[in-house]
């Protein structure tokens, strides 16, 4: 598509359920970076693939969370056990490299707002 | 590690005037980006302006520019002639150019734009 697409764009759920958040990346772009945004914050870093694999995944608060990237493109969040404090928007990016040599800029979705009840 | 600071939570700016927004980073590297990003309430993290830290020249982008001071590890954003939709929260962020990194965001600037 012509951007970063993510679904949903509000997800409601119980204390304790299991959600996915997906992430559709600009065609192309083979790097893919997930942020998590609180209210009134800035955007945290939580995982970031290059390609199928986790670059870097230091930003994960703790085992509940989880990422895939099986072909390269579309990737999930998925959410174990969700606690009422893993309220909050997430942000998904894509840019053409993660590496050095390019312009640096990440393209962003609009986010998935997840509401932990 | 590597920190941004915006130090004003809040800024108001009459419409037509001019605002600057600051912003201030702290790192150990030479090489890197400087951005500042716009994320009005549809959620969506708009690039505004873009600076590579190699150059002396401070980036311009219309009615935006920014005074990039890299000594002082100063990185702010001078919005002129204020219109009416420019009203957002504006990040400041930072990204290493070496290997894989990600971007760094400070915690915001939430911008009012009176009519």
């Amino acid at each position: 598509g012509a951007g970063v697409s993510q679904t949903p764009s509000n997800k409601v759920t119980e204390k304790g359920k299991y959600v996915e958040l997906r992430c559709d990346p600009i065609s192309g772009h083979t790097a893919l970076y997930w942020y998590r945004q609180s209210l009134g914050q800035g955007p945290e870093f939580l995982i970031y693939f290059q390609g199928t694999g986790a670059a870097d995944d230091s930003g994960l608060p703790n085992d509940r969370f989880f990422a895939v990237r099986p072909e390269g493109s579309v990737s999930t969040l998925k959410i174990q056990r969700t606690e009422r404090g893993d309220s909050a928007v997430y942000l998904c990016a894509s840019s053409l490299t993660g590496g050095s040599g390019g312009t640096g800029e990440l393209f962003f979705g609009e986010g998935s707002r997840l509401t932990v009840l | 590690a590597q920190t941004v600071t915006q130090s004003q939570p809040e800024m108001s700016v009459q419409e037509a005037e001019t605002v600057t927004l600051s912003c201030t980073y702290d790192t150990s590297e030479s090489d890197y980006y400087l951005f500042w990003y716009k994320q009005p309430p549809s959620r969506q993290m708009i690039l505004v302006i873009r600076q590579e830290a190699y150059k002396q020249q401070n980036a311009t982008e219309n009615r935006f520019s920014v005074n990039f001071q890299k000594a002082a590890k100063s990185f702010s954003l001078k919005i002129s002639d204020s219109q009416l939709g420019d009203a957002a929260m504006y990040f400041c962020a930072y990204r290493h150019n070496k290997g894989n990194t990600p971007l760094v965001f400070g915690k915001g600037t939430r911008l009012s734009v009176i009519a």
